[in-house]
C-alpha cells in the first residue's frame, strides 16, 4: 500500500542534543512538508520542498534543518537551537500538479518531548 | 498573505443532527483551492472535502457538503446526519495554485455526542 511512514511514533530529546525524525513516501509525490502542531493549535509550515536537493524555509524554520537526498525521503532535524521542541510533527507530501487542486497527504506523526 | 479563520474552537453536536462548521478567509487570488481536513484523536490529518473556488458548484463527498460563497470569502462545512466518529478537530485550509503551501486555520474542535 502506497502511503507516508513517520517515524518514530514517540521521541524524546534531552538538552542541547540534535534528534532527527524520519519521513517516508512511497507515492511518488514530488513535494513534501514538515509541519508543527503544538496542543489546542493548528499546523504551521516548518520548511518544504518541491523538488530533489531543493527545499524553502516556512513560517517557524528557525532551530530546525531538513534534508532532501532522495524523492521520497525528507528528514526533519530538531537542532539545539530549538529551544521549545516539545510538539506533535506532520510530515505531508503532494502530487505537485500545477493548477491542479492535489491535496496533500499526511503522516501518523512523531510526538517529541523534552527529557 | 493569505490568512484562514475559523471563529468556533469547540462546538457540539447530538448524533444524526446536522451541524456546520464556519471558515473565512482573506486573500487577493482570483482562483485557489480550499480544504476540510479532520484531525481525530489519533492525531491523522484525513482529507474530508476539497473545493475549486472557479467551480460554482458546492462539493458534496457523502454527509459531507461546503457552502462556498467566493465574494464573501466563506467556506463552511455542513455534516449531516452526524455520528460517533466525526468526533475529532476540524481544520480548513487555503492552497493558491501557483504554489503547493497549505495555509490552516486554527481548527474547530467537534464534538458528537450519543
Amino acid at each position: 500500500d502506497g502511503g507516508i511512514t513517520q517515524s518514530p511514533k514517540y521521541l524524546f530529546r534531552k538538552e542541547g542534543q540534535n534528534v532527527t525524525l524520519s519521513c517516508e513516501q512511497n507515492l511518488n509525490h514530488d513535494a513534501m512538508y514538515w509541519y508543527r502542531q503544538d496542543p489546542g493549535q493548528g499546523l504551521r509550515l516548518i520548511y518544504y520542498s518541491q523538488i530533489v536537493n531543493d527545499f524553502q524555509k516556512g513560517d517557524i524554520a528557525e532551530g530546525y534543518s531538513v534534508s532532501r537526498e532522495k524523492k521520497e525521503s525528507f528528514p526533519l532535524t530538531v537542532t539545539s537551537a530549538q529551544k521549545n521542541p516539545t510538539a506533535f510533527y506532520l510530515c505531508a507530501s503532494r502530487r505537485d500538479g500545477k493548477g491542479k487542486d492535489q491535496p496533500q497527504h499526511f503522516g501518523d506523526g512523531t510526538r517529541l518531548s523534552i527529557l | 498573505a493569505q490568512t484562514v479563520t475559523q471563529s468556533q474552537p469547540e462546538m457540539s453536536v447530538q448524533e444524526a443532527e446536522t451541524v456546520t462548521l464556519s471558515c473565512t478567509y482573506d486573500t487577493s487570488e482570483n482562483n485557489y483551492y480550499l480544504f476540510w481536513y479532520k484531525q481525530p484523536p489519533s492525531r491523522q490529518m484525513i482529507l474530508v472535502i476539497r473545493q475549486e473556488a472557479y467551480k460554482q458548484q458546492n462539493a458534496t463527498e457523502n454527509r459531507f457538503s461546503v457552502n462556498f460563497q467566493k465574494a464573501a470569502k466563506s467556506f463552511s462545512l455542513k455534516i449531516s446526519d452526524s455520528q460517533l466518529g466525526d468526533t475529532a478537530m476540524y481544520f480548513c485550509a487555503f492552497m493558491k495554485p501557483s504554489g503547493s503551501r497549505l495555509t490552516f486555520g486554527e481548527g474547530t474542535q467537534l464534538t458528537v455526542n450519543p
